[in-house]
């Protein structure tokens, strides 16, 4: 059964670092991970979806990075701003099934402090 | 404006109940899907859609029912059976639920209450 881990599960950094988000998981058989914001009661918003075949996708100043090898990926956040300030969610899709089921980790809340 | 609707914003129920949450998108996405969020744990497939009037149970089924008349419209029902049901329910819908590259994009979720 896939296991999806985010560490840590609360990050405070002060505003202007650059950070890095962990995600791992234990069965490297995926299709695709997908990179997740999640503000206070609110919806998911999706970020980056990195494919199996690819090892990196940018958008902005976010960078996400795949090894699936190791069962790792990274979220990068550069010059981070308070409005960067949320929870962070990974999600990976298995091979064996299409995108329905993807399995979730529990999130990592950043606090980016002025 | 395209993207995906869920009401109501709030909901109690009382024991005994059975209440459903509706969830719409214009977004002309095939696959429709409902995941239950609970504090400290990670989101969680109740039931998914494919197509209309197709839909597979999820991880956490049971004590709740689903319908797929419309390709725009996936209500969940949580019905009485269901024995722990507070949680924050998000509906979520992608291009083709079988090609595997699709991205999954959320509604703002319910959070349910019970009395």
């Amino acid at each position: 059964k896939q296991e999806v881990t985010q560490i840590p599960a609360a990050l405070s950094v002060p505003e202007g670092e650059n950070l890095v988000l962990n995600c791992s998981f234990t069965d490297s058989a995926i299709y695709n991970l997908q990179w997740f914001r999640q503000d206070p009661g609110k919806g998911l918003t999706s970020l980056l979806l990195i494919q199996s075949s690819q090892r990196e996708q940018t958008s902005g100043r976010l960078n996400a990075s795949l090894d699936k090898s190791s069962g790792r990926s990274t979220l990068y956040i550069a010059a981070s701003q308070p409005g960067d300030s949320a929870t962070y969610l990974c999600a990976v899709s298995p091979s064996n099934f299409g995108n329905e089921k993807l399995t979730f980790g529990t999130g990592t809340r950043l606090t980016i402090i002025p | 404006d395209g993207g995906i609707t869920q009401s109501p914003k709030y909901l109690f129920r009382k024991e005994g109940q059975n209440v459903t949450l509706s969830c719409e998108q214009n977004l002309n996405h095939d696959a429709m899907y409902w995941y239950r969020q609970d504090p400290g744990q990670g989101l969680r497939l109740i039931y998914y859609s494919q197509i209309v009037n197709d839909f597979q149970k999820g991880d956490i089924a049971e004590g709740y029912s689903v319908s797929r008349e419309k390709k725009e419209s996936f209500p969940l029902t949580v019905t009485s059976a269901q024995k722990n049901p507070t949680a924050f329910y998000l509906c979520a819908s992608s291009r083709r639920g079988w090609e595997r590259y699709n991205e999954q994009f959320f509604g703002p979720g319910t959070r349910l209450t019970v009395l």
